[in-house]
């Protein structure tokens, strides 16, 4: 069945450091890929998403760019603010696998520090 | 109005309880999902219901028993719990069955 991989943490970084949270898919087909970020005592809010190969998803500074051939969906930000800290969550959708809802990752909880 | 609204947002009940949660999406959506949120585990979908019907029940013990009145709303229905079952509960919706989800706020439930 479809499966994402991610870096667990947790990440600590430093105020105006460079991020990247990676992640990785395996699914059949042509699944869309995602980035959900959940704050602490709240849900999970989409950050960004990208729908097909070679697509770039961007949304608050974060970006991520689909794969295909890496089957990965890495989440990168130039200049991380205290703000940022969360967990974050990679997921796929996959409709063509016959599959309802997303399959998600374990999650990254990102610590930044000023 | 938020777009996915879930009560109540804390839960405290024994094992012998009854209770249930409550979501209600004002987006317009056709799906909705039961996620659960445990430490150190990733998401577990629970179940889907699309246009009112149940599409998906991913070997769900029957102490966890899902409604779906309406496209609008959804419940999870708990009864003999064990502490096990203590996590945070997210109810979500989209519009098509594999699109982009949007989720509550969740439930904190906690089994004694």
């Amino acid at each position: 069945g479809d499966s994402v991989t991610q870096m667990e943490g947790p990440v600590t970084l430093s105020e105006e450091a460079f991020l990247t949270i990676n992640c990785t898919y395996t699914a059949t087909g042509y699944p869309s890929l995602f980035w959900y970020v959940q704050y602490p005592g709240e849900g999970l809010q989409l950050l960004l998403k990208a729908t097909k190969a070679d697509d770039k998803g961007s949304n608050k500074g974060f970006e991520a760019t689909y794969r295909k051939e890496t089957t990965s969906f890495h989440l990168e930000k130039g200049s991380v603010q205290v703000s940022d800290s969360a967990v974050y969550f990679c997921a796929l959708s996959n409709s063509g696998g016959g599959a309802d809802g997303l399959t998600f990752g374990k999650g990254t909880h990102l610590i930044i520090q000023p | 109005e938020t777009g996915v609204t879930q009560t109540p947002r804390h839960l405290v009940m024994g094992m012998t309880n009854k209770k249930s949660l409550k979501c209600e999406q004002h987006l317009g959506h056709n799906a909705m999902y039961w996620y659960k949120q445990s430490a150190k585990k990733p998401l577990e979908l629970m179940f889907v219901y699309n246009f009112k019907e149940q599409t998906e029940n991913n070997s769900v013990p029957s102490r966890f028993s899902p409604e779906c009145p309406n496209s609008s709303h959804l419940f999870l229905h708990l009864h003999t719990l064990q502490p096990e079952d203590s996590a945070l509960y997210l109810c979500a919706s989209s519009q098509a069955r594999a699109g982009e989800l949007f989720f509550g706020e969740g439930s904190r439930l906690t089994v004694l």
